[in-house]
């Protein structure tokens, strides 16, 4: 059982729409990052923070966002949603400058 | 631009085999790479990692090795066992701990009885 979770565990939204995930890293852990994975690939970078400040983002449009606040939780925002923006999004931590990321069991999130 | 990829998107073995699953990385850059094993339903899970400056590292039943003359990373597994079914995925750091994890797509591992 990992130290990071995720919520909700599925969500379905209609295109358009915003929606907020959240992650609550394990205790200790001041680096958050979030992937999205679509079906059958590898999770992609979409940005990360450390101590509350984003420092590095992907290739993904400004309306992905997110925040980290001090208490080791996280959400990540999507406005405008479209079809392809269904995929599981994952959220990982750690600690300093440990390589050793924790991966939560993600959000399966659904756009129809 | 710079991608991890697997040479095979799947792998059947019989229980008890032993099990390779191969990577090549394009990034001649990157100073870390990890292996991570997702089963349905789950986030990816650290199974090992290895520096840029290695060869080889060791596990319980699971061995990296990495060949960077040919930018190629291994993953054997020993004595495979069902409950080694998941896909597996290899991911490269480039630029220090605080940079991000660049993963290849993935390959499933199929573990028969």
């Amino acid at each position: 059982e990992t130290g990071v979770t995720q919520s909700p565990t599925h969500l379905i939204k209609t295109r358009g729409q915003q929606v907020t995930l959240r992650c609550s890293s394990q205790s200790g852990h001041n680096t958050v990052s979030w992937y999205q994975q679509a079906l059958g690939q590898g999770p992609q970078f979409i940005f990360q923070y450390y101590r509350e400040e984003e420092n590095g983002r992907g290739n993904f449009p400004p309306r992905f966002s997110g925040l980290q606040v001090p208490n080791y939780s996280s959400e990540l925002n999507v406005n405008a949603l479209e079809l392809d923006d269904s995929a599981l999004y994952l959220c990982a931590s750690k600690q300093g400058l440990n390589y050793g990321y924790t991966f939560g069991s993600g959000t399966r999130l659904t756009v129809v | 631009g710079e991608s991890v990829g697997l040479h095979l998107p799947t792998l059947s073995v019989q229980e008890g085999d032993n099990s390779i699953i191969n990577c090549a990385y394009s990034n001649s850059a990157s100073d870390y790479f990890i292996w991570y094993k997702q089963e349905s339903g789950k986030g990816p899970q650290f199974i090992i990692d290895i520096r840029s400056n290695m060869d080889k590292r060791q596990g319980q039943r699971v061995t990296v090795l990495l060949n960077k003359t040919v930018k190629h990373l291994s993953l054997q597994i020993a004595a495979t066992q069902p409950g080694d079914s998941a896909v597996y995925f290899c991911a490269e750091i480039e630029g220090g701990a605080n940079s991000k994890l660049t993963f290849g797509k993935g390959i499933t591992l199929s573990v028969r009885p």
